[in-house]
């Protein structure tokens, strides 16, 4: 069964420095890989997504992500964190390949960046 | 040009009462979902919809009930409310398949008193 864990309930950074928020994920086969960003009171926004290629990848408001096949991992990253960051991440993951496979979503991590 | 919208977004009702929520989305995307995000934020799948056909029905109860009217509309009805059903319910759809992940409406947030 596919699974995705975002080990930190919050991760807590100063503006100005890099961040990391991590993602493991566990999936038959090739994984699909994403990132969605949720401001309060707001629906899920598109961050960025790992489908094939360049293990690095970059997506909205400068954020980028980086596969690891070997670590089962897809942590997402900016280098200079922003106030306006803060917010809640998820990850999710889907089998690759065709057909209508749902994503799942990890339980999500709490981004809260101090000026 | 709102992409995916839910109405209503807020919505407060008693135990025992029946109620519907309804997401459209001018995308033309062929695939719908529906999604609901608990008090501790986890988001759990309900139901997918592809071009008005059933095709992801998670264990949901069957008090919830999901309707396709054409492939834009995805509703959401939900018979004889308790108090667990109190939570975030998020539409969203995709142009189909999971290669492009979701566009997602901004929430309806229910309420069971």
């Amino acid at each position: 069964a596919q699974s995705v864990a975002q080990p930190e309930d919050q991760v807590n950074v100063a503006e100005g420095n890099p961040l990391t928020v991590k993602c493991t994920y566990s999936v038959s086969g090739n994984p699909y890989l994403f990132w969605y960003v949720q401001y309060p009171n707001r629906g899920l926004q598109f961050l960025l997504k790992y489908i094939t290629g360049d293990n690095l990848v970059k997506g909205s408001y400068g954020f980028e992500a980086e596969f690891n096949k070997s670590q089962t991992s897809f942590h997402l990253k900016k280098p200079s964190a922003l106030v306006s960051d803060s917010a809640l991440y998820f990850c999710a993951v889907s089998p690759a390949g065709g057909g209508y496979n749902k994503l799942i979503f990890g339980a999500g991590t709490r981004l809260a960046v101090h000026p | 040009d709102t992409a995916v919208s839910q109405t209503p977004k807020y919505l407060v009702t008693q135990m025992g009462n029946d109620k519907s929520i309804k997401c459209e989305q001018n995308l033309g995307h062929d695939t719908m979902y529906w999604y609901k995000q608990d008090s501790k934020k986890f988001l759990k799948i309900m139901f997918s919809y592809n071009n008005k056909e059933l095709i992801i029905n998670e264990t949901v109860p069957n008090r919830f009930s999901p309707k396709s009217p054409d492939k834009a509309h995805l509703n959401l009805h939900i018979n004889s409310l308790e108090l667990g059903d109190s939570a975030v319910y998020f539409c969203a759809s995709s142009p189909g398949g999971n290669l492009y992940g979701y566009t997602f409406g901004s929430g309806t947030r229910l309420t069971v008193v």
